[in-house]
């Protein structure tokens, strides 16, 4: 089955800085690779996503990065604000099944 | 209508009790998913539902009881729990494999707690 490592479990940061979590896979056929962002008391809700038909992928202060040869992606949040303080889990899925497998998160916490 | 309510929000029960907790989307999903979620872990798959039919069951204790009444609906019946099942219940929907984008859709959950 599916692994998924993710680093790191904590990051700190200022206002204003950038922020980037790595994430790791095992299977080959995974071709589907979100990023959910949960605050304290809520669900996960999807932040970005990227497939693997594509290397890079942005939204506004948020971007994700895929390197299939490696078997690796990464969320890079630039300019980072207090709201983004939250535990973010990075996830992998193959076409057959929508089940993805989690990362097991990173905290992330924005210093004003 | 992009959401998933589950209810209720939060739930305290004694270990004899039996309480139900409810998950509602009206997106045409027809994949369904319960999760249990600890602190400061990843959410842990328990059941899958495809087509208002058990798909998957991740080996859960049989007293944890799914049920998936019509497509928009499902229910997760609880029955003689431990304290350890303490934990965030998060209900999560997609479409199915073949059917679009295979993103899926999370409820806010119900924080249980067992005493």
């Amino acid at each position: 089955g599916e692994n998924v490592e993710q680093h790191p479990s904590t990051l700190s940061v200022q206002e204003g800085d950038s922020a980037v979590i790595k994430c790791t896979y095992s299977d080959s056929a995974s071709n589907y690779f979100p990023w959910y962002k949960q605050e304290l008391g809520k669900g996960p809700q999807l932040i970005i996503d990227i497939r693997s038909n594509v290397g890079e992928k942005k939204d506004q202060r948020i971007a994700v990065t895929l390197n299939k040869t490696a078997k690796h992606f990464s969320l890079h949040i630039t300019e980072t604000q207090p709201e983004d303080s939250a535990v973010y889990f990075c996830a992998a899925s193959e076409g057959g099944s929508y089940i993805p497998t989690f990362g097991r998160g990173t905290s992330l916490i924005v210093h004003p | 209508d992009t959401e998933v309510t589950q209810t209720p929000k939060h739930l305290v029960m004694g270990m004899t009790n039996k309480k139900s907790l409810k998950c509602e989307q009206h997106m045409g999903h027809r994949a369904m998913y319960w999760y249990k979620q600890k602190a400061k872990k990843p959410p842990e798959l328990m059941f899958v539902y495809s087509y208002e039919k058990l798909s998957i069951n991740e080996s859960v204790p049989s007293r944890f009881s799914p049920e998936c009444p019509n497509s928009s609906l499902l229910n997760l019946h609880l029955h003689a729990l431990q304290p350890e099942d303490s934990a965030l219940y998060l209900c999560a929907s997609s479409l199915l494999p073949g059917q679009g984008n295979n993103e899926q859709f999370f409820g806010p959950g119900t924080r249980l707690t067992v005493l």
